[in-house]
């Protein structure tokens, strides 16, 4: 059974860099898995940061990038702020219109 | 702008069936895809179905596939999704969310989100 990976936690400092990945439990994550991202505040909606692997979606800030690096794909926060202090997952395409999301990583940042 | 409100969610006995409805508005529903998803108390987000602008395609996560039912109503801007034989593993938030390229263009990502209607199984 193929399982999305994401780090639990982090933790980041003010105005730090933090990189969170997403991983496949059955091999390696490129870009035909599409990957896209998603920030979520608990009691709220998903909202969409990501997508095709680097594709800011409208009004979401440029130090949020995505990518692919070595067999997983990443986001990655520059200059963090406190109110990106959230649950981040990613989604991945594995084919046959099927999708699966990462159980999430709880960023913190202080 | 593009709204998704969904309805439906409640209280529900193990075995049980609910329907959930999810009203789309602000876009042309007949032509896009939409999804739905999940999420459990304290948990991550799940996803549970889609369907394709047309009906054609419906797909599930292999944990409600042979028990929910994804559906839509274009002349009411509907989707709906059919739950049976419901356990306590299916208490959780549902959202809808849509596909955001028109008709069967390739596109792998949510762009719009509802704000979930909440389903609890229990005796």
């Amino acid at each position: 059974q193929t399982v999305v990976t994401q780090e639990p936690s982090f933790s980041v400092s003010p105005g730090g860099t933090v990189t969170l990945t997403c991983g496949l439990s059955s091999g390696s994550v490129s870009t035909n898995n599409h990957p896209s991202w998603y920030q979520q505040t608990p009691g709220q909606a998903p909202r969409t940061l990501m997508y095709t692997t680097n594709i800011r979606s409208s009004g979401v800030p440029d130090r949020f990038s995505g990518s692919i690096l070595g067999n997983k794909a990443a986001l990655t926060i520059t200059g963090a702020q406190a109110d990106d202090e959230s649950d981040y997952y990613c989604v991945l395409y594995v084919g046959s219109a099927i999708w699966m999301f990462g159980g999430g990583t709880r960023l913190t940042v202080l | 702008q593009v709204q998704l409100v969904e309805s439906g969610g409640g209280v529900v006995q193990p075995g049980g069936s609910l329907r959930l409805s999810c009203a789309a508005s602000g876009f042309t529903f007949s032509s896009y895809g939409m999804h739905w998803a999940r999420q459990a108390p304290g948990k991550g987000l799940e996803w549970v179905a889609f369907i394709q602008y047309d009906g054609s395609t419906t797909s599930y996560a292999d944990s409600v596939k042979d028990r929910f039912t994804i559906s839509r109503d274009d002349s009411r801007n509907t989707l709906y999704l059919q739950l049976k034989s419901l356990t306590a593993e299916d208490t959780a938030v549902y959202y809808c969310a849509k596909r955001p390229v028109a008709g069967s263009g390739r596109s792998y990502y949510f762009d719009y989100w509802g704000l979930g209607t909440p389903v609890t199984v229990s005796s």
